[in-house]
């Protein structure tokens, strides 16, 4: 049973460019997180994703946007990439029965030169 | 709103001690606690929930955590750390406000340390 996924593991950009990151679930999950963690700080939501709609977001600019695709994984978009979105970017998946127990995965570390 | 507070940044033990890893919380309802823990360069692995059931929590590789209403408090123990306990630990808290809408709000999180 595959756990919960994500792709890349690592990636450099530049000021101002655009990036995307994708994950999938955990089987049998269909909804999902995702939460910034910046060097030496606890993760903070971003925003969840539930029947392909954002339900909930945190205190992020609209520079983040997301989706979810009818399979139940997930892309997170940051356009306009500010040095302090320097990060790893976790996602994290759950479902209604599970209630707030969410599986996370290994990350995406971001690096904004 | 909810948060966590977790008391101290660094805990350092030695292997075969007792570990003690402090955490409070606020929160306008009913919450439902984790901890979870982080190994170098890895996920976010949960070790242990309280929603409400018993107070306490036995969670995996012998942790367990006390839910304290009277005190907000909800602190991780271990009666005998071992070398592999050596990772960063998170206390969290979850609104249990409306079902379908839980978000994660975590700490700054403890380092622990153990000495050979």
């Amino acid at each position: 049973d595959a756990g919960v996924t994500q792709s890349p593991t690592h990636l450099i950009k530049t000021r101002g460019q655009q990036v995307t990151l994708r994950c999938s679930p955990k089987s049998g999950h269909d909804t999902v997180s995702w939460y910034q963690q910046a060097l030496g700080q606890g993760p903070q939501f971003i925003f969840q994703y539930y029947e392909e709609e954002e339900r909930q977001r945190g205190n992020f600019p609209d520079r983040f946007s997301g989706h979810q695709f009818p399979n139940y994984s997930s892309e997170l978009n940051v356009n306009a990439l500010l040095l302090g979105d320097s990060a790893l970017y976790l996602c994290a998946s759950s479902t209604p029965a599970g209630g707030e127990t969410q599986y996370f995965g290994p990350g995406t570390r971001l690096l904004v030169l | 709103a909810q948060s966590v507070t977790q008391l101290d940044s660094h805990v350092s033990v030695s292997e075969g001690t007792p570990v003690l890893l402090r955490c409070n919380y606020s929160s306008s309802y009913s919450p439902s606690l984790f901890w979870y823990v982080q190994h170098p360069n890895k996920g976010l692995q949960l070790l242990l929930k309280y929603t409400s059931a018993a107070t306490l929590v036995k969670g995996i590789n012998g942790f367990e955590a006390e839910f304290k209403k009277s005190e907000t408090s909800f602190h991780l123990t271990k009666p005998s750390a071992h070398m592999s306990d050596a990772a960063e630990y998170f206390c969290v808290v979850s609104d249990r406000r409306s079902f379908g809408n839980e978000k994660l709000t975590f700490g700054t999180g403890t380092r622990l340390t153990i000495i050979p």
